[in-house]
């Protein structure tokens, strides 16, 4: 079964690093999307990103985040300096197209000291 | 501002009982509900979905009940067992479809108890 995949499944940090998440979506997906979920509470939109540019983003993405699908494989998100409260779990997810089951991988679990 | 309100935040259910998670929603754009299931590790994933255009929607063992007059809906799981003992999630999306983006609830952690 097709699947969504996401490294590094754990990376610790420091406050004010920059941290790069990958993730390998779906061969024939489209449609691009991070969110976030820090431990306990429900998942967040972060953005999502079709045909290399982003379609929409929520108030938590800011200029300290940005996406990137470099290679037309990878999908990246970078946080350019890092928060403590950026210590979440990160998922990415694809979705082929319209009316299409959203796929989300394993996530990559992000901490911040 | 919470676009969609679940309850209970856990919840105990024997083996062979039913289960029963509730969501409310606001925003009368919303088009699509779907719920998800997470287990540990690992990422959310859909369980099933329902379009307002339909009271009430069916899949094996798990069913989406649907009140648009209310704004709510809820996922009965019938027979439970203990694999079904995971985090469910209830979301909403207004552009009818996984391609907008999704508010999910805070989640319902459910043991199924053997």
């Amino acid at each position: 079964e097709p699947e969504v995949t996401q490294t590094p499944s754990h990376q610790v940090t420091q406050m004010g690093q920059e941290v790069i998440l990958r993730c390998v979506p779906i061969s024939n997906h489209l449609y691009f999307y991070w969110y976030r979920q820090i431990l306990g509470q429900k998942v967040e939109f972060l953005v999502s990103f079709y045909n290399n540019e982003i379609s929409e983003k929520s108030e938590i993405f800011d200029d300290q985040f940005s996406v990137e699908r470099p290679d037309g494989s990878n999908f990246t998100l970078k946080i350019r300096s890092t928060k403590l409260e950026d210590s979440a779990m990160y998922f990415c997810a694809s979705v082929r197209a319209l009316a299409g089951e959203l796929f989300f991988g394993e996530g990559s679990r992000l901490t911040v000291l | 501002q919470q676009q969609v309100k679940q309850s209970p935040q856990s919840l105990i259910v024997q083996k062979g009982g039913i289960s029963i998670i509730n969501c409310a929603y606001e925003n009368t754009a919303f088009d699509y509900f779907p719920w998800y299931q997470q287990f540990p590790g690992k990422g959310p994933a859909l369980l099933i979905a329902i379009r307002p255009d339909v009271s009430e929607k069916k899949e094996g063992r798990f069913t989406i009940s649907f009140n648009k007059s209310a704004k709510q809906f809820s996922l009965h799981i019938m027979d439970s067992q203990p694999g079904d003992s995971a985090t469910y999630f209830c979301a909403a999306s207004d552009r009818g479809s996984t391609l907008g983006r999704l508010y999910f609830g805070r989640g319902t952690q459910l043991t199924v108890w053997p």
